[in-house]
């Protein structure tokens, strides 16, 4: 079935540091791919998006490229700041004769940023 | 404010008393879903809903029912709870079709069973 599977944390970085958290998936057809940002104590937020391949997502800093080639989603950020600790989730839309599905998540990445 | 509201946020019970956690959007969204968040596992979907009195399980339906009576509403009942429910849950909703499929989360509620 249908699965997304990203890097295990956590990932401690110091500030201005370049992040990059991988994420592959597995699906049939064409998914949308997601990056949901959880802080602490919320709920979670959408931080980027791509519907189809070599589409950027970018948000915030924050970027990833569908890859189709490689079925991955991998979210990169050139220079992280503290708020950006949070837990990261890449996800993937399954859906049914073009209207919604459910949205699959991977186990989440937990990033600390260090001043 | 569009939003997606859920209550309580927080609960403890104990076992086999019923208990119900409501959820609320004011965004006319059709699809509306229930998580469940745990450590190591991510987010794991218990049940959906692609409008009105149409209803669907998810990959953890076990232990759990919902009902879609309104659009504006969707709440997650657990009829006799028992501890390996203890967990994060949250709403989400959106539109049903098109590019506008992003959900959008409730603040969550954390339960536990004891």
């Amino acid at each position: 079935g249908d699965s997304v599977t990203q890097m295990e944390g956590p990932v401690t970085l110091s500030e201005e540091a370049c992040l990059t958290i991988n994420c592959t998936y597995t699906a049939t057809g064409y998914p949308s791919l997601f990056w949901y940002v959880q802080y602490p104590g919320e709920g979670l937020q959408l931080l980027l998006k791509a519907t189809k391949a070599d589409d950027k997502g970018s948000n915030k800093g924050f970027e990833a490229t569908y890859r189709k080639e490689t079925t991955s989603f991998h979210l990169e950020k050139g220079s992280v700041q503290v708020s950006d600790s949070a837990v990261y989730f890449c996800a993937l839309s399954r859906r049914y004769g073009g209207s919604q599905g459910n949205l699959i998540f991977g186990k989440g990445t937990k990033l600390s940023v260090k001043p | 404010e569009a939003q997606v509201t859920q209550n309580p946020r927080y609960l403890i019970t104990v076992t086999g008393k019923k208990l119900t956690v409501t959820c609320s959007q004011n965004m006319n969204h059709e699809y509306m879903s229930w998580y469940r968040q745990d450590p190591g596992l991510g987010l794991r979907q218990i049940y959906y809903s692609m409008n009105v009195e149409v209803t669907d399980k998810g990959d953890v339906p076990e232990g759990y029912k919902v009902s879609r009576k309104e659009k504006r509403n969707f709440p997650l009942i657990l009829e006799s709870p028992s501890p390996n429910q203890t967990s994060l849950y949250f709403c989400a909703s959106s539109f049903l079709t098109g590019l506008q499929e992003t959900q959008y989360f409730g603040p969550g509620t954390r339960l536990l069973v004891l």
